[in-house]
């Protein structure tokens, strides 16, 4: 069964360095996203992403953040900036483009913890 | 996207039925009902979703109320592996860009040996 998948499943930094977070979703999904989730707390929308656009984002998506997706398969989140408050968990997600394929799908995840 | 409300937590015991209430009272009409659940903190997995009819798949059913203001979400039979948060969504389907997922805080359930 197709599935999204995330590197690295965890990423330790330094305050101040920027990071990359990786994901491939599944393949022929049309729609990307981006959520984090801070310990104990709930799951976050950052951003959704289509036709090599952001097509929405949250307020907590702000100017250190960007995505990409460089290439057919990789969609990417790039943190420039890192502070500790961005420790967390941080969840791909991919979708197709029409009822009933339109289920948003995650990815297992990648453990961010800024020192 | 419309509201949802859970309770925080049940629990049930191994083997017997989890049956998982929502209410969404202000849901629109093209609005379908999602369930996920987060097992400890890994990604949350789809389990099932519906609009007015009720649904069955190998996971679960979904049980939505003729005026669609509440829902319940059925594991058959419960094993430890359910042991998880689960989370009621609901949102409007189909194309366009304002998909994103709002999640509460879900539902805990605990099944007990």
């Amino acid at each position: 069964e197709p599935e999204v998948t995330q590197t690295p499943s965890h990423q330790v930094t330094q305050m101040g360095q920027e990071v990359i977070l990786r994901c491939v979703p599944i393949s022929n999904h049309l729609y990307f996203y981006w959520y984090r989730q801070i310990l104990g707390q709930k799951v976050e929308f950052l951003v959704s992403f289509y036709n090599n656009e952001i097509s929405e984002k949250s307020e907590i998506f702000d100017d250190q953040f960007s995505v990409e997706r460089p290439d057919g398969s990789n969609f990417t989140l790039k943190i420039r900036s890192t502070k500790l408050e961005d420790s967390a968990m941080y969840f791909c997600a991919s979708r197709g483009d029409r009822y009933p394929t339109d289920t948003q799908y995650f990815g297992p995840g990648t453990r961010l913890t800024v020192l | 996207d419309a509201k949802t409300t859970q309770p925080p937590s049940m629990d049930c015991a191994e083997g017997r039925a989890a049956n998982l209430p929502c209410n969404h009272s202000t849901i629109s009409g093209n609005e379908y009902v999602y369930w996920y659940r987060q097992i400890h903190s890994q990604g949350p997995q789809y389990i099932i979703h519906g609009l007015k009819n009720n649904e069955t798949n190998e996971m679960a059913s979904l049980i939505i109320t003729e005026d669609r203001k509440s829902s319940t979400l059925i594991l058959p039979h419960a094993t430890l592996r359910d042991t998880a948060v689960y989370y009621c969504i609901v949102r409007v389907t189909g194309t366009g860009a304002n998909s994103k997922l709002t999640f509460g805080k879900g539902i805990t359930l605990s099944v007990r040996p």
